[in-house]
């Protein structure tokens, strides 16, 4: 079947820290692959996507490329900011199937 | 243009209670989508639609119902809460106009005890 495992958190970095959270997939075929982002009290917004392999994906800073070698998607970006704390989720989707990671907590300190 | 709206925001029901989580889209999406979201747990999908008067099992349909008689509304139902359905619910809708790329956009949830 299909699946993401995620970077467990929390994680906690200053602010203009170098940021990765990793994201490995399984899947029956070629999915697409997403980062959404959960502020607090909020519903998922995506911040960004790939369908292919060797995609990258980017948003506000944040970047992923999509490896299909390593069935991987990680999360990069090269300075975050306090605004960047949230919880982020990694996803795949194979036609009518969804599944995300469990959620990695970040907080950044000024 | 309001996106995806959910009522109610929170609610406590006794076990046994029947209850229906209401959700709107004003995008003219052809997809809807219900998740469930427990404590550090991802999103688990419960059922989607694909259209007006077409829906279909997701990865944990047990213990609810689902209806889709209008492309705007894509309620959920629980007919016998239990404890275990404590969770967040999150309703989501996207295009489908194509899959590999489709964004959904998600509701703001509706946090929902059972006791």
């Amino acid at each position: 079947g299909n699946s993401v495992t995620q970077m467990e958190g929390p994680v906690t970095l200053s602010e203009e820290a170098f940021l990765t959270i990793n994201c490995t997939y399984t899947a029956t075929g070629y999915p697409s692959l997403f980062w959404y982002v959960q502020y607090p009290g909020e519903g998922l917004q995506l911040l960004l996507k790939a369908t292919k392999a060797d995609d990258k994906g980017s948003n506000k800073g944040f970047e992923a490329t999509y490896r299909k070698e390593t069935t991987s998607f990680h999360l990069e970006k090269g300075s975050v900011q306090v605004s960047d704390s949230a919880v982020y989720f990694c996803a795949l989707r194979y036609n009518n199937d969804m599944r995300f990671g469990a959620g990695t907590r970040l907080t950044v300190k000024p | 243009n309001a996106g995806v709206t959910q009522t109610p925001k929170f609610r406590i029901l006794k076990i046994g209670q029947s209850m229906t989580l209401q959700c709107a889209q004003d995008m003219n999406h052809n997809y809807m989508y219900w998740y469930r979201q427990d404590p550090g747990m991802g999103l688990k999908l419960i059922y989607y639609s694909v259209g007006a008067g077409i829906t279909d099992k997701g990865e944990v349909p047990n213990g609810y119902n689902v209806s889709r008689s209008t492309t705007e509304d894509f309620p959920l139902r629980l007919e016998l809460a239990a404890p275990s359905q404590t969770s967040v619910y999150f309703c989501a809708s996207s295009s489908g106009s194509q899959l590999s790329t489709d964004t959904q956009y998600f509701g703001p949830g509706t946090r929902l005890t059972v006791l």
